[in-house]
């Protein structure tokens, strides 16, 4: 099985602040990454697929990008509301493993 | 727009059979979607369970393959996780999910149901 290896597990950072969060996978799975944002008491919810491509309707300050075994998401001038830990998952085949989470706080 | 509903007990009996519906309205389960059960432990992260197409073809997690059986029924409209010899570690949070958009990219979800394991 192909594993996904997220770095940091938490992290802090004021507000306006650039964050951004690695996903690494233990063989190349070209681009079929997504990044999920999930925010305490809700569901899970896609922000980016295709390892870049912006979900219709997700503010423009989140980006992405990454191929093969390296990705980064990238989120410009943290808000009070990004407050939520966030998955990176690979799609190319089953299973479709999720990273283990980064926490995202605001200080 | 598809919706998707769990439901099922929210306490099982460490050894028994975990057993969890999802219910799909708004569009047919008869499509080229992939139907997946994801959870996640309190505490910790989202874990992958696995995914039933309606043609019968399922995927499974290695690590819970052997106690883990996924099924559509098109009849119902619906599809089924039955998880058994479940112990304490099984307790989370369940939730269906399918890819309407991307194959493999979950962007539907139910709102998930917790299961917790305990005599």
């Amino acid at each position: 099985d192909i594993q996904m290896t997220q770095s940091p597990s938490s992290l802090s950072a004021s507000v306006g602040d650039r964050v951004t969060i690695t996903c690494r996978a233990s063989q190349g799975i070209t681009n079929y990454l997504a990044w999920y944002q999930l925010k305490p008491g809700k569901v899970p919810k896609v922000l980016i697929h295709a390892a870049s491509t912006l979900q219709s309707g997700v503010p423009s300050r989140f980006s992405a990008s990454g191929s093969g075994t390296d990705f980064t998401l990238t989120i410009n001038s943290l808000q009070p509301e990004d407050v939520a830990t966030y998955y990176c998952q690979k799609y190319n085949s089953a299973p479709r493993t999720f990273g283990q989470g980064t926490k995202v706080e605001v200080k | 727009q598809v919706q998707l509903q769990e439901s099922g007990p929210g306490l099982v009996k460490p050894s028994e059979t975990l057993s969890l519906t999802c219910d799909v309205s708004g569009g047919p389960i008869n499509t080229n979607n992939w139907w997946s059960w994801v959870r996640q432990p309190p505490g910790k992260g989202l874990e992958w369970i696995g995914e039933t197409h309606h043609s019968g073809i399922t995927n499974y997690n290695l690590s819970l393959k052997s106690r883990v059986t996924i099924s559509a029924d098109k009849s119902k409209n619906q599809f089924s996780l039955k998880l058994n010899s479940v112990t304490a570690a099984d307790t989370a949070v369940y939730y269906c999910a399918t890819d309407t958009m991307v194959r493999g990219v979950l962007h539907k979800w139910g709102q998930g149901t917790l299961v917790t394991v305990s005599s």
